[in-house]
């Protein structure tokens, strides 16, 4: 799986959108995006994948460049209970193996 | 709430001891996954169970062993416990290919004194 670099940390006031880059330059054609986030210390939670198209759900939205070398989480709309580590995963394929976490970004929301 | 229950909660052992952390996947799910949370080393994937049979192992080590029962459910069982064992592990759990998410439970945390 290719290696993601995010930055460690980042603030966001609430209510507004929080970015969240993460670099994946050596990833290959047949891995996807994958984000997770860890809200204190439960369990990851899954927020959103994409291949190379944007993706949009209820809790967030994905681009990815076109190059497809990084890719920016976007939550529209930050609330303190968005505060958590967030984490960009590259994996291989649709078939759920192994999750390689990283050291994710710690979003720090505040009012 | 996920789906995925673990058991116990909290456990707090001595060095050298051996426990058995419990997993129940959601309903239907065939994989399980098992992941350690150490302070120094982060999130770390520990092994992968499909259907009863092993399909991946990752930084596991031979003190630590598991399986899945023909229930589905998974135990990890954790043996000659060391002080650098105590952190939070996480089962998850997913269902048939193709499946994007993994679910995860609410954790076990295990403190070895």
């Amino acid at each position: 799986d290719a290696k993601t670099t995010q930055p460690t940390s980042m603030d966001c006031a609430e209510g507004r959108a929080a970015n969240l880059p993460c670099n994946h330059s050596t990833i290959s054609g047949n891995e996807y995006v994958y984000w997770y986030r860890q809200i204190h210390s439960q369990g990851p939670q899954y927020i959103i994948h994409g291949l190379k198209n944007n993706e949009t759900n209820e809790m967030a939205s994905l681009i990815i460049t076109e190059d497809r070398k990084s890719s920016t989480l976007i939550l529209p709309h930050a609330t303190l209970r968005d505060t958590a580590v967030y984490y960009c995963i590259a994996k291989i394929g649709t078939n759920t193996g192994k999750l390689i976490f990283g050291q994710g970004t710690t979003l720090q929301v505040k009012p | 709430d996920s789906g995925v229950t673990q058991t116990p909660k909290h456990l707090i052992t001595a060095t050298g001891q051996r426990v058995t952390l419990r997993c129940s996947p959601r309903s239907g799910d065939l994989s399980v996954y098992w992941y350690q949370q150490s302070l120094d080393q982060g999130l770390q994937f520990l092994i992968h169970y499909y259907n009863g049979e092993e399909r991946a192992k990752g930084n596991i080590l031979e003190r630590f062993s598991a399986q899945q029962f023909p229930d589905l459910h998974s135990e990890l069982n954790l043996s000659s416990l060391e002080l650098g064992d105590s952190a939070l592990y996480f089962c998850a759990s997913s269902g048939r290919d193709p499946s994007y998410e993994q679910y995860f439970g609410p954790g076990t945390r295990l403190t070895v004194t």
